[in-house]
C-alpha cells in the first residue's frame, strides 16, 4: 500500500548540475503534480499532468521540466541547478472523483 | 523536512485541551477549502475539507468552520493529543481543478504533556 513514492529523499547538487526527481503512484490516479515547499511559504505548484500524455506549467515552472512517462510515473528534471532551487519537493496525485490529493514524502534538495 | 517549519507561527497547547488553528484566505470566489497536516519529514496529509455552501463540517475529533464574510477558515481539534503535533495549513481552490489550489504557509501545533 505504497501510495505516492518519491526518490531520492535527499540530494545535494552543485550549481549547474542536473538531476531528475522520480515520482510513482500505485493508485491508478489520472492527475499528478509537482510542488516545492520553502520555509515560511505555502506549497507552490511547479508543473502538473492532468492525464497521461499531458503536462502544463504551474505557478513556478522556470528552471524545471517534467515528463509523464506513463500513468504511474511523473518525473521532474532540473537541467542546470541553481541555489534558488534549494527546497523540499513534493509529488502528489489525485483521482478527480475523490478530490483528495495524496502526497509523497518529499525530496529535500540542496544546491550549493 | 524540518526546515520548512521555520518562521511559522506556533500554537502551544496542553494535551487534552482543544486547539483552534486559523487561516485567512485570499479570494472571495474560492469555493472549496482543505486542511492538511504535515508531520516532520513527511508529506502533507488530508484532514478535512469544506465547500463554500457550508459553514461547518465535522470529522473525527476535527471541525472546520468557514466564515465567508471575513474570508476566514478555522480548524478545531478536540482533546488534542501528542500525535497531533505537526504543521497545519489550509488550501483554497480558486477556480476548480487542483492546479489552482493556493496553500497557506501553515501553523505549527505543539502539544505538551
Amino acid at each position: 500500500n505504497a501510495g505516492v513514492t518519491q526518490t531520492p529523499k535527499f540530494q545535494v547538487l552543485k550549481t549547474g548540475q542536473s538531476m531528475t526527481l522520480q515520482c510513482a503512484q500505485d493508485m491508478n490516479h489520472n492527475s499528478m503534480y509537482w510542488y516545492r515547499q520553502d520555509p515560511g511559504m505555502g506549497l507552490r505548484l511547479i508543473y502538473y499532468s492532468a492525464s497521461e500524455g499531458t503536462t502544463d506549467k504551474g505557478e513556478v515552472p522556470n528552471g524545471y521540466n517534467v515528463s509523464r512517462l506513463n500513468k504511474r510515473e511523473f518525473s521532474l528534471r532540473l537541467e542546470s541547478a541553481a541555489p534558488s532551487q534549494t527546497s523540499v519537493y513534493f509529488c502528489a496525485s489525485i483521482e478527480a472523483a475523490d478530490e483528495k490529493l495524496f502526497f509523497g514524502s518529499g525530496t529535500q534538495l540542496s544546491v550549493l | 523536512g524540518e526546515s520548512v517549519g521555520l518562521h511559522l507561527p506556533t500554537l502551544s497547547v496542553q494535551e487534552g485541551d482543544n486547539s483552534i488553528i486559523n487561516c485567512a484566505y485570499s479570494n472571495s470566489a474560492s469555493d472549496y477549502f482543505i486542511w492538511y497536516k504535515q508531520e516532520s519529514g513527511k508529506g502533507p496529509q488530508f484532514i478535512i475539507d469544506i465547500r463554500s455552501n457550508m459553514d461547518k463540517r465535522q470529522g473525527q475529533r476535527v471541525t472546520v468552520l468557514l466564515n465567508k464574510t471575513v474570508k476566514h477558515l478555522s480548524l478545531q481539534i478536540a482533546a488534542t493529543q501528542p500525535g497531533d503535533s505537526a504543521v497545519y495549513f489550509c488550501a483554497e481552490n480558486q477556480s476548480g481543478g487542483y492546479n489552482k489550489l493556493i496553500f497557506g504557509a501553515g501553523t505549527r501545533l505543539a502539544v505538551h504533556p
